[in-house]
């Protein structure tokens, strides 16, 4: 069965970066599929953020696509997540998604999710 | 691309028919494979959003049957038959046919 777990920190700080990483179990993110971040916040609801696949290939969603950066980890099997210069919009629980994009066009495996607040 | 539930929130009783309405402010339909890439998710308290239908129709293996999804065009439909408690969720609507990957507002079922 395939497991994501998202972690990093709850609370950052507004402008600064928030930065979150999402460990995968029971499947090798480095033999397919893109692995991507979904946010729901109580303003915008459901939200995708993005997706990459370990060759390096990704999407952004384009009103944040400025300000995110993905990267994959195969090593370790992990991916993260970074958006710059937050703001307390950016409140939301955020959670890792496996990306079925190129076939079934869905997000099959979710995390958790993990709640981040900016706040000063 | 809009998508736009209907309604935000029902109350259904134990047994009977839930059904949940999401509208696109344009197509969904992929050309290439002739599907129209429309899914919908269960998001349980405390419990990642779970998929349930994708290709507006096709239910996830391991799915109980009392699900289904409808619809064409711009209007598609979830159904619940035979309302159970462990039913109640928030459901959502989504579209992966543009770069935005929208998704509905969200409906939530109540029994």
């Amino acid at each position: 069965q395939v497991h994501l777990q998202e972690s990093g920190p709850g609370l950052v700080r507004p402008s600064e970066t928030l930065s979150l990483t999402c460990s995968v179990s029971g499947y090798s993110i480095g033999s397919g599929y893109y692995w991507g971040w979904v946010r729901q916040s109580p303003g915008k609801g459901l939200e995708w953020i993005g997706s990459m696949y370990h060759a390096g290939n990704a999407f952004y969603n384009p009103s944040l696509k400025s300000r995110v950066t993905m990267s994959i980890d195969t090593s370790k099997n992990q991916f993260s997540l970074k958006l710059r210069s937050v703001t307390a919009a950016d409140t939301a629980v955020y959670h890792c998604t496996r990306d079925d994009y190129g076939d079934l066009y869905y997000y099959d495996y979710w995390g958790q999710g993990t709640r981040v607040t900016v706040s000063s | 691309i809009v998508m736009t539930q209907s309604p935000d929130s029902l109350s259904v009783s134990l047994g009977e028919r839930a059904t949940v309405n999401c509208k696109s402010s344009q197509s969904v339909l992929f050309n290439f494979n002739n599907k129209y890439h429309l899914n919908w998710y269960q998001y349980k308290q405390g419990q990642p959003p779970k998929l349930i239908i994708y290709w507006a129709s096709t239910r996830v293996s391991g799915v109980p049957d009392r699900f289904s999804g409808s619809g064409s065009g711009t209007d598609f439909t979830l159904t619940i038959n035979s309302l159970q408690s462990e039913d109640v969720a928030i459901y959502y609507c989504q579209e992966y046919y543009t770069d935005l990957r929208t998704f509905g507002q969200g409906t939530k079922v109540e029994v």
